[in-house]
């Protein structure tokens, strides 16, 4: 079985520029989730799908973070405009239900200049 | 108070002693419990779940949950070298859907 697959695995850009983030899920799981580690801080939830709908986006820092699902499948997130406090490691996680723990991927390191 | 605590380490242990690693929550209602190791520079891989108040075993680790005191351990036995890594906890606390919420992980160091 394949497993969380995210890309890049890093990102260097400057600030206000964009930047794309993708997660594709292990096949057969509904839930997919959004999480971030900055420097020295724990790893914090940004949002939950279900499929392709938004279950919990009370995760997400500000207007500037879009998360896409598109189809239920693999998922975006944009961040756009980029600032310096966005860099970290972006993770992306599966699952098929919580009682089963999550998958997680293996991150996009984004470090905003 | 934060939500989830755990001593940031580095826990350090001799090869072949029990390292025991500790967390606590804040939210006497959660239920569900999850121990994760992730290496440096790696994700976080799932290594142990518990729901239940008591002891779980798997192989050379033990989860160990105590809902009263609103605690719970893991105990790796016979550590080894590749057990060197930072073990987080999570924990899904009540009324978050399926929302796990980290401790900041314990890094452990297994020495020769």
């Amino acid at each position: 079985e394949a497993g969380v697959t995210q890309f890049p695995s890093h990102s260097v850009i400057e600030k206000g520029q964009t930047v794309t983030l993708r997660c594709d899920p292990i096949s057969g799981h509904d839930n997919l989730y959004w999480y971030r580690r900055v420097m020295g801080k724990e790893i914090k939830f940004l949002l939950h799908f279900v499929k392709e709908s938004k279950q919990d986006e009370s995760g997400m820092p500000n207007n500037r973070f879009l998360a896409e699902r598109t189809g239920g499948t693999y998922s975006t997130l944009k961040v756009q405009p980029a600032e310096l406090e966005d860099s970290g490691v972006y993770f992306c996680a599966s699952s098929t239900g919580l009682l089963y723990g999550y998958t997680f991927g293996s991150g996009t390191r984004l470090t905003v200049v | 108070q934060k939500e989830v605590e755990q001593n940031s380490g580095p826990l350090s242990v001799p090869e072949g002693a029990i390292a025991s690693l500790n967390c606590t929550y804040s939210d006497r209602g959660s239920q569900s419990f999850f121990w994760y190791r992730q290496y440096s520079g790696k994700s976080p891989e799932l290594i142990m779940s518990i729901y239940s108040n008591g002891d779980k075993e798997d192989g050379r680790f033990t989860a160990q949950l105590n809902k009263a005191s609103q605690y719970v351990s893991l105990l790796i036995r016979d550590s080894q070298p590749c057990d060197s890594a930072t073990y987080l906890c999570a924990v899904h606390l009540t009324g978050t859907a399926s929302k796990l919420t980290f401790g900041t992980g314990t890094r452990l160091q297994v020495t020769l």
